[in-house]
């Protein structure tokens, strides 16, 4: 069973600054089912990347995604106040276990 | 727009059974494969069931296997969760979502419910 893990768990930073969060697969997955959901406090999640780096429809392009193998990126260019949320990566049946990014 | 509203959450004693529907609009709901995903109070995600477009196949989380059933009726546009033999551990807002594939299954989730809070109490 593959298991993902993000780092950092919580990540404190500014408006205007760029944000990059990391998701580790306990072994090589495959790129094409890698996903990145955005959560706000009492909202559903939200779907923000799908094959690592392919951005979901109406998702802004300060986000962007990379990664191959066992490690994977979210980077979020430049925060606006609506991006300060719970990140959470994704392969198949298995989530990680969130990154929060909260406003410093 | 897609549209997933989901019902039929509640308060059940341990060992009961809930059933959860999830009426979808806006798209032809008979060509997508189907999830739901659960959260625990103030925890990650979860990942419970899928049922393939047609019904053919569903898959379920070890946690939940031999206890839950997903299904479909694509004449009525709605998904299914048949919970029985609950724990306290199956507390949780219970949220279905769509896979955006069709025929082919993606395992993302796009897009998701509001959610339905089950607890499991005495």
């Amino acid at each position: 069973e593959i298991v993902l893990t993000q780092s950092p768990g919580t990540l404190s930073l500014s408006p205007g600054e760029r944000a990059t969060l990391s998701c580790r697969a306990s072994q090589s997955v495959s790129s094409s089912y890698l996903a990145w959901y955005q959560q706000k406090p009492g909202q559903a999640p939200r779907l923000l990347i799908y094959g690592a780096s392919s951005r979901a429809t109406g998702i802004p392009d300060r986000f962007s995604g990379s990664g191959s193998g066992t490690d994977f990126t979210l980077t979020i260019s430049r925060l606006e106040p609506e991006d300060f949320a719970v990140y959470y990566c994704q392969q198949y049946g298995t989530f990680g276990p969130g990154t929060k990014v909260d406003i410093k | 727009q897609v549209q997933l509203v989901e019902s039929g959450g509640g308060v059940v004693q341990p060992g009961g059974s809930l059933r959860l529907s999830c009426a979808a609009s806006g798209f032809t709901f008979s060509s997508y494969g189907m999830h739901w995903v659960r959260q625990a109070p103030g925890k990650g995600l979860e990942w419970v069931a899928f049922i393939r477009y047609d019904g053919s196949n569903k898959y379920y989380a070890d946690s939940v296997k031999g206890r839950f059933t997903i299904s479909r009726d694509n004449s009525k546009n709605t998904l299914y969760l048949q919970m029985n033999s609950l724990r306290a551990e199956d507390t949780a807002v219970y949220y279905c979502a769509k896979d955006p594939g069709g025929v082919v299954t993606t395992y993302w989730f796009d897009p998701w419910g509001q959610g339905t809070l089950v607890t499991v109490s005495s």
